[in-house]
C-alpha cells in the first residue's frame, strides 16, 4: 500500500529538548516536504526536498532542520524547541514531472512543547 | 507573492448542497487541489482541476474555476454528516513549473446538521 509514515502520532517535550520526527515514504518520489499547520493558518511549507542531498527552506523554516540521506526518509529535526513550536506536522511527498502530481500526506504529528 | 484565502467556517443542514470558496494570487498556477481532512487524520486529496478548465464533476463534488478572478469553489450536493472536515484549497506554486510545493488556503470547517 502507497503510504507516508510519520512517527511519532504524538509528542510533548520540554523547551530545549532536541527531537526528531521521522517521515518515510514507499513510493520512490522525489519530492518531500514538511508542512506545519495551525489554526487559522492553514498548512504552511517548513523545509522541502527535491532529491537526495537536495534539501531547501519553505516558507517558516526557523528552529527546523532536516536530512535526506536517503530518498524514502525526511526527517524532521527540532534542535532547541520551544513553546511556539507547538503544532500539528505534516510529511508530504510527491513525484516530479509535468502534469498533475498527487501529494499524499502523512497521519501528522502533534507536537506540544512545554 | 502567492497567497490562498478561504473562509474558515461553513454550516449547512444534511441534504442541502455546500459551497466552500477559495481565492487565490498566482494567476501562473496550473493545478488547483481541493483536500480533506477529517479529524485525527492526515489530508486526503478530494479533487484537482487544470487551469485550463472551467468546471470539472465528481459524482458529488464540482469544482468551478474563474481564471478571470483567480476564484475557485467545491461545491458537494447532498451533503452527509460524513462530509464534516476541514477543506484546504490548494495551488501548486512555480507556475508552470513542478516544484511539488503546495500552497495552502486557512482551511474552510464543514459543519453539517442532521
Amino acid at each position: 500500500e502507497a503510504q507516508v509514515t510519520q512517527n511519532p502520532r504524538y509528542l510533548i517535550t520540554v523547551t530545549g529538548k532536541k527531537l526528531t520526527v521521522t517521515c518515510s515514504q514507499n513510493m520512490n518520489h522525489e519530492y518531500m516536504s514538511w508542512y506545519r499547520q495551525d489554526p487559522g493558518l492553514g498548512l504552511r511549507q517548513i523545509y522541502y526536498s527535491m532529491n537526495v542531498e537536495v534539501t531547501d527552506k519553505g516558507d517558516v523554516p526557523e528552529g527546523y532542520k532536516v536530512s535526506r540521506k536517503e530518498k524514502r526518509n525526511f526527517p524532521l529535526i527540532l534542535e532547541s524547541p520551544s513553546p511556539n513550536q507547538t503544532s500539528l506536522y505534516f510529511c508530504a511527498s510527491s513525484p516530479l514531472g509535468g502534469g498533475h502530481t498527487e501529494a499524499f500526506f502523512g497521519q501528522g504529528t502533534r507536537l506540544t512543547v512545554v | 507573492g502567492e497567497d490562498v484565502e478561504q473562509s474558515l467556517f461553513l454550516s449547512v443542514r444534511e441534504g442541502d448542497s455546500s459551497v466552500i470558496n477559495c481565492t487565490y494570487t498566482d494567476s501562473s498556477s496550473t493545478y488547483l487541489y481541493w483536500y480533506k481532512q477529517e479529524p485525527g487524520a492526515g489530508l486526503q486529496l478530494l479533487t484537482y482541476i487544470f487551469s485550463n478548465m472551467d468546471m470539472k464533476q465528481d459524482q458529488r463534488l464540482t469544482v468551478l474555476l474563474n481564471k478571470k478572478d483567480k476564484h475557485l469553489s467545491l461545491r458537494i450536493a447532498d451533503t452527509q454528516t460524513g462530509d464534516s472536515a476541514i477543506y484546504f484549497c490548494a495551488e501548486r506554486g512555480g507556475g508552470s513549473s513542478n516544484t511539488g510545493k503546495l500552497i495552502f488556503g486557512q482551511g474552510t470547517t464543514l459543519q453539517v446538521k442532521p
